[in-house]
């Protein structure tokens, strides 16, 4: 079975400095997806960024990177520029195929942003 | 686009009630939806994929006939809780899907509380 670990229980980074979340993954899968989903205070969740496996080329939204080793299993999100707004729990998921499009999430990361 | 409404969005019951939840793709239409059970400061809990017309399939623990699912429609899911007990209090999301693992779309949760 898949599963997706996120080792930092709790994180936190000062007002506009880079902070990186690790997620490290286990499969026997050679085709996948990865995400990254926000959940803010209001405990919407939020799609941040999604990398398709087959991709080398790393993802990347506007402050939002990441960093995929698909060698190592690892797919770690970098956070540039850090704002307030950012503060919330962080979710790595991984998708492998079917046709239910089910989610393995880790356990998350909550993030602080300290002003 | 892509949004996804749940109804109640918090609800308190006596024990011993049913509680229906609502799950609705307002702009779209989900061939599948997923609902998850969050308790504080935890991940999410895939409970049960539905799709459309058909049974849903329930993940290993959960009881079929206390969480009973119904996806009547392209763009309504609903989660009954029955005979509802304390231990059930918790924060119950539906996302939604039509278009593969990158298109999960989450609703804002509906928090029970079973008194």
């Amino acid at each position: 079975a898949q599963t997706v670990t996120q080792s930092q229980p709790e994180m936190s980074v000062q007002e506009a400095e880079t902070v990186t979340l690790s997620c490290t993954y286990d499969t026997s899968e050679s085709d996948y997806y990865l995400f990254w989903y926000k959940q803010p205070p209001s405990r919407q969740m939020i799609l941040v960024i999604r990398q398709e496996a087959y991709k080398q080329q790393n993802a990347t939204e506007n402050r939002f990177s990441v960093n995929f080793q698909k060698a190592a299993k690892s797919f770690s999100l970098k956070i540039s520029d850090s704002q307030l707004g950012d503060a919330a729990m962080y979710f790595c998921a991984y998708y492998s195929g079917g046709s239910n499009y089910k989610l393995t999430f880790g356990k998350g990361t909550l993030l602080t942003v300290n002003p | 686009g892509a949004v996804v409404s749940q109804h109640p969005s918090r609800v308190i019951c006596k024990s011993g009630t049913s509680v229906k939840i609502e799950c609705r793709s307002l702009d779209f239409q989900a061939t599948t939806m997923f609902w998850y059970r969050q308790f504080p400061k935890k991940s999410l809990m895939l409970m049960a994929t539905s799709n459309e017309g058909s049974k849903a399939t329930y993940e290993q623990g959960v009881e079929k006939d206390k969480f009973l699912i119904n996806h009547a429609s392209l763009t309504l899911s609903t989660l009954t809780v029955t005979s509802a007990h304390p231990e059930d209090s918790s924060f119950y999301i539906c996302s939604a899907s039509f278009s593969g693992p990158f298109a999960q779309y989450f609703g804002p949760g509906t928090r029970l509380l079973v008194l």
